[in-house]
């Protein structure tokens, strides 16, 4: 199983100030035929599904603020949130697809 | 809108086997692939696995031995079944749509199952 390894575990951040959450992957995440990296990034409140924030390590889905970004590629990956609001408040997971079984991170709390 | 919502008992006995519906509204099953996957209390989250309308299913080797999951395509719903159930299987256990590069966009709420005599 390729295994996501998150970093750091916690975080606290001020309002206003950036986040930086790291993924990385034991096996590259990068599917040759189509150059595209099966990373994903989920933001879960507490009491709710996790809400995909960013797939294909860097493509931002529809509707999430552009503060949230994802770079990264092969077995590196961030997720930054250039200006943490209150909102933002929550446990982020990463997720591979490029072999099965999908995995995904620990997570990482983020705290104001 | 698409909206998948769970359905199943809360509370399982040991050795006994965990059923699951999960049924999809505001769009055909037949298309995009369709997975499980769960959250014991306070923990990250696993996937179980998935299937495609045609009925083609990829499972989680770790749960593989006990896991079916199933479609039924007259009634836009997906099933699971997970046999031999132990406390270790208490989790919200989720439905979820996946689509290009096997992001899952739409999910459930989730069902809390407890595996408890």
């Amino acid at each position: 199983d390729i295994v996501m390894t998150q970093s750091p575990d916690s975080l606290a951040v001020s309002l206003g100030e950036r986040a930086t959450i790291n993924c990385k992957s034991s096996q590259s995440v990068l599917f040759s035929s189509n150059n595209k990296n099966y990373l994903t990034w989920y933001q879960q409140k507490p009491g709710q599904p996790p809400k995909l924030l960013i797939y294909w390590a860097s493509t931002r889905e529809s509707g999430v603020p552009d503060r949230f970004s994802g770079s990264g590629s092969g077995t590196d990956f961030t997720l930054t949130i250039s200006s943490v609001q209150a909102e933002d408040v929550a446990v982020y997971y990463c997720q591979q697809y490029n072999k099965s079984p999908c995995t995904f991170g620990q997570g990482t709390k983020l705290e104001i | 809108q698409v909206q998948l919502q769970e359905s199943g008992p809360g509370l399982v006995k040991p050795s006994e086997t965990l059923s699951l519906i999960c049924t999809v509204s505001g769009d055909s099953i037949s298309t995009y692939y369709w997975n499980w996957i769960r959250q014991p209390p306070g923990k990250g989250l696993e996937w179980i696995g998935f299937i495609y309308y045609s009925g083609s299913t990829n499972y989680n080797p770790s749960l593989k031995s006990r896991v079916t999951i199933s479609v039924d395509t007259s009634k836009n719903q997906f099933s699971l079944k997970l046999t031999s159930v132990t406390a270790a299987d208490t989790a919200v256990y989720f439905c979820a749509r996946a689509r290009s590069g096997f992001a899952f966009d739409i999910w459930g709420q989730g069902t809390m199952v407890t595996v408890s005599s």
